[in-house]
């Protein structure tokens, strides 16, 4: 798979649990996007990095913690968490983190937390 | 607060139809990009065609095109010769300059054989 993959495709976890999603792109792009989708709700933005730099934190709750060790990976990790935290998280990037750059996204992993 | 607005959640079309989805979004902003991406049932969502809201000129990518009124906050896309690849979510995006990108909820397109 090229682009944007992103690992696991599939997670159930219970509230207690810690787990981490992964993200990596083959793109030779600089900024790097997690987003929430949730059944009937616009997709949300999570945290934006750009070069490695963290610049965007939609109040985001701290039971998600990310991390981007370079350009070409990125991490959401994950402890307890809630029901409602349940959805589709997709990983993007983008040759910068500005306007006018196509956004190309990950496949997303599907979270289901019990 | 900048939003978009998708107000049909899901449409209809005939195979080689034309359809329009709809999209609004408020802002007091003069510059910034609209989008409309497209996320086929258990795949990744891709870029359709975008538009920078300094040009008047409507984008087009070859079936897809846009009807973009920026004093009506508009920014429609048509697809033209509809087919059974273009069935998906479609969502809608305004980004502002020194600001989030912000999506609407989506619209579901079904493709009529």
């Amino acid at each position: 798979e090229t682009g944007v993959t992103q690992t696991p495709r599939h997670l159930v976890m219970g509230m207690t649990n810690k787990k981490s999603l992964k993200c990596e792109q083959h793109l030779g792009h600089n900024a790097m996007y997690w987003y929430k989708q949730s059944a009937k709700k616009p997709l949300e933005l999570m945290f934006v990095y750009n070069f490695k730099e963290q610049t965007e934190n939609n109040s985001v709750p701290s039971r998600f913690s990310p991390e981007c060790p370079n350009s070409s990976h990125l991490f959401l990790h994950l402890h307890t968490l809630q029901p409602e935290d349940s959805a589709l998280y997709l990983c993007a990037s983008s040759p910068e983190a500005v306007t006018y750059n196509t956004q190309y996204f990950g496949p997303g992993t599907r979270l289901t937390v019990l | 607060a900048q939003t978009v607005t998708q107000s049909q959640p899901e449409m209809s079309v005939q195979e080689a139809e034309t359809v329009t989805l709809s999209c609004t979004y408020d802002t007091s902003e003069s510059d910034y990009y609209l989008f409309w991406y497209k996320q086929p049932p258990s795949r990744q969502m891709i870029l359709v065609i975008r538009q920078e809201a300094y040009k008047q000129q409507n984008a087009t990518e070859n079936r897809f095109s846009v009807n973009f009124q920026k004093a009506a906050k508009s920014f429609s896309l048509k697809i033209s010769d509809s087919q059974l690849g273009d069935a998906a979510m479609y969502f809608c995006a305004y980004w502002a300059r020194d600001d989030k990108i912000i999506f609407g909820k989506g619209t579901r397109l079904h493709i009529l054989p």
